[in-house]
């Protein structure tokens, strides 16, 4: 696809669930990005994922959130036991190796009740 | 790590009027950033950035100017127009192939008719 794809769109979940929110980097970007946006709020930082290089995790809330990625290709991020602080927007970003602008998707957002 | 502060957090301003947001970063190594413009609902895309090593840089009515020295730096938008208002963020990072970008909480900007 031309741009970033992020999926489901829209997930409500019940609190002590998991859930997996995927991401499809546009193709040929190294580098991938989550992060996590409440409402009204900015865009905090989870986890950062560059090349075949150790992830960089330190944005990651509690060890109830986990991500993955395959290579240079699908990212999934992971949240487990949810809690109703978990209820966010989550975006996907991924970057070009050489060049600085980030290419956002449009988001999961999660809505724990 | 790098920490952005941003202000003013919401700003209204009279159509044709500039606005200008202000950015300040703590890590002396950070040499880039850029500012991106999240409108209602929408993914967050870059609209201007800049590099340590120049202190200025105009796209048409968007100017972002950096003092490395006080570590700031700001986004001044000129003849604001109704379709400016959105949520703007600062970030910086330490750029090179791999990079974390630590974005600013935000400022709403509304443009009046």
């Amino acid at each position: 696809g031309a741009g970033v794809s992020q999926s489901p769109s829209n997930k409500v979940t019940e609190k002590g669930k998991d859930v997996e929110l995927r991401c499809d980097p546009i193709s040929g970007h190294t580098a991938l990005y989550w992060y996590r946006q409440r409402l009204g709020q900015g865009l905090e930082f989870l986890i950062y994922f560059q090349g075949n290089s150790a992830p960089d995790k330190s944005g990651l809330p509690s060890d109830r959130f986990s991500a993955e990625r395959t290579g240079e290709s699908v990212s999934t991020l992971t949240i487990q036991r949810t809690q109703q602080e978990d209820s966010a927007v989550y975006l996907c970003a991924s970057r070009p190796k050489a060049a600085g602008e980030l290419f956002f998707g449009e988001g999961s957002r999660l809505t724990v009740l | 790590g790098e920490n952005v502060e941003q202000h003013p957090s919401t700003l209204s301003v009279q159509e044709g009027d500039s606005a200008v947001i202000k950015c300040t970063y703590s890590d002396s190594a950070s040499n880039y950033f850029p500012w991106y413009k999240q409108e209602l609902g929408k993914r967050p895309q870059l609209i201007i950035d800049i590099r340590s090593n120049v202190g200025e840089k105009k796209d048409q009515r968007i100017a972002v100017t950096l003092n490395k020295t006080a570590k700031h730096f700001s986004l001044h938008i000129t003849e604001t127009q109704p379709e400016d208002s959105a949520v703007y963020f600062c970030a910086a990072s330490i750029g090179g192939s791999n990079y974390k970008l630590t974005f600013g909480k935000g400022t709403l900007l509304t443009v009046n008719p």
